[in-house]
């Protein structure tokens, strides 16, 4: 069975980091792209990153570029989704997903919470 | 960035009733399009992909269809369970892009 359970969400401040964990069991992860889907409270989801089953290709969303970085542990089939320099509109639920060759997300984790704030 | 326009946002149905859910896409998406459900409190789950492929352990009540720039999905005899919002989400181009979703109650 598949299984994406993220960690490391929480409140923050504006300006500051943090990152998040993605674990994943239940296939082989370093034959996977991997990706983030954030949804902000009672809103539609927008797809942030995208990154090549061997960490050699990383995508964005433009208004992430620069301040996100998307990387991967293949030895411990791990994402992780490092975000610096937050905005208060970065607050959302973000989504650890196994993405398809043609980006679509066949996977999806419980979810993890972030706010930004003061 | 190509836009979705989902319709309707919302929509009241009673069980055994059959459902449909619309999606435009700004310019053709060529069947790169996507469905996702996503039950209160919980993750989005993958329900078709390529416009009409049902995705594994997906009830065969759920089809889409459609080309070009239009696309549907259709849920046939509606069960309780199937109270959720509904997204579609198109991969043609980058970046992928969603719908802002369709939400599904019992009447």
């Amino acid at each position: 069975e598949v299984q994406l359970v993220e960690s490391g969400g929480g409140l923050v401040q504006p300006g500051r980091s943090m990152k998040l964990s993605c674990a994943a069991s239940g296939f082989t992860f370093n034959n996977y792209d991997m990706a983030w889907v954030c949804q902000a409270p009672k809103k539609g989801l927008e797809w942030v990153a995208t990154i090549s089953y061997d960490g050699s290709s990383t995508y964005y969303r433009d208004s992430v570029k620069g301040r996100f970085t998307i990387s991967r542990d293949n030895a411990k089939s791990t994402l992780y989704l490092q975000m610096d320099s937050l905005r208060s509109e970065d607050t959302a639920t973000y989504y650890c997903a196994s993405a398809t060759d043609r980006d679509y997300f066949d996977y999806w984790g419980q979810g993890v919470m972030v706010t930004v704030s003061s | 960035d190509i836009q979705m326009t989902q319709s309707p946002a919302s929509l009241s149905a009673s069980l055994g009733e059959t459902v449909t859910i619309e999606c435009r896409a700004s310019e053709d998406i060529y069947n790169g399009l996507a469905w996702y459900q996503q039950k209160p409190g919980k993750s989005p789950q993958l329900l078709i992909y390529n416009a009409n492929s049902l995705h594994t352990g997906v009830p065969s009540r759920f089809s889409g269809s459609g080309s070009g720039t239009q696309y549907s999905l259709k849920i046939n005899s509606l069960q309780s369970e199937d109270v959720a919002s509904y997204f579609c989400q198109q991969y043609y181009d980058y970046p992928p892009t969603f719908g802002a979703g369709t939400k599904l109650e019992l009447k």
